[in-house]
């Protein structure tokens, strides 16, 4: 089961893009990468997983290491809603079960 | 994505007594829905897994006779704190997944506050 590793923390300007990086040195081969983010007081919100190739959608892209040790989410042109807690997760799988296992994530905080 | 709804969305009550908090998929088959506990300044603790017309899984350390979860449809889960403490005072997540390998979609929350 792979574990991720991401800052506590990170500041980045309004309109500037966001870059959060997330160390997973030990994912296996068939295991997606996978985004959430969490906004005070709300559930999570789900915003991309990849698996080797990568990803963009309409809220960000994930780039992910060819290695797949390291992936990092880019929210090209960052607004205070933003600002939230950002979870990378590698699910753990148990017989074909996948479920995820939130870590402290990081603090994204996006500056006016 | 799919759309959850969770209901209340707060709720206080007194020691004692019992809260059901219902979590609902609005747009979506949820052949598996889970249920998470967050406390202050913490992140999210998986307590329970279940799957439609199944019991639930509980993860270690969670009473299951405390928490009952029922998961009777695919649009629908239930969460009832049985004689609540001030201890069980959390946000209770629930999340819903179709497939076992798809995306989890999770709601907007239930705050609980036990007196």
């Amino acid at each position: 089961d792979a574990k991720t590793t991401q800052p506590t923390s990170m500041d980045c300007a309004e309109g500037r893009a966001a870059n959060l990086p997330c160390n997973h040195s030990t994912i296996s081969g068939n295991e997606y990468v996978y985004w959430y983010r969490q906004i005070h007081s709300q559930g999570p919100q789900y915003i991309i997983h990849g698996l080797k190739n990568n990803e963009t959608n309409e809220m960000a892209s994930l780039i992910i290491t060819e290695d797949r040790k390291s992936s990092t989410l880019i929210l090209p042109h960052a607004t205070l809603r933003d600002t939230a807690v950002y979870y990378c997760i590698v699910p753990i799988s148990n017989f074909g079960n996948e479920k995820l296992t939130f870590g402290t994530g990081t603090r994204l905080t996006i500056i006016p | 994505g799919a759309v959850v709804s969770q209901h209340p969305s707060w709720v206080i009550c007194k020691s004692g007594t019992s809260v059901k908090i219902e979590c609902r998929s609005l747009d979506f088959q949820a052949t598996t829905m889970f249920w998470y506990r967050q406390f202050p300044k913490q992140s999210l603790m998986l307590m329970a897994t279940s799957n439609e017309g199944s019991k639930a899984t509980y993860e270690q350390g969670v009473e299951k006779d405390k928490f009952l979860i029922n998961h009777a449809s695919l649009t629908l889960s239930t969460l009832t704190v049985t004689s609540a403490h001030p201890e069980d005072s959390s946000f209770y997540i629930c999340s819903v997944r179709g497939d076992p390998t798809d995306t989890q979609y999770f709601g907007p929350g239930t705050r609980l506050t036990v007196l």
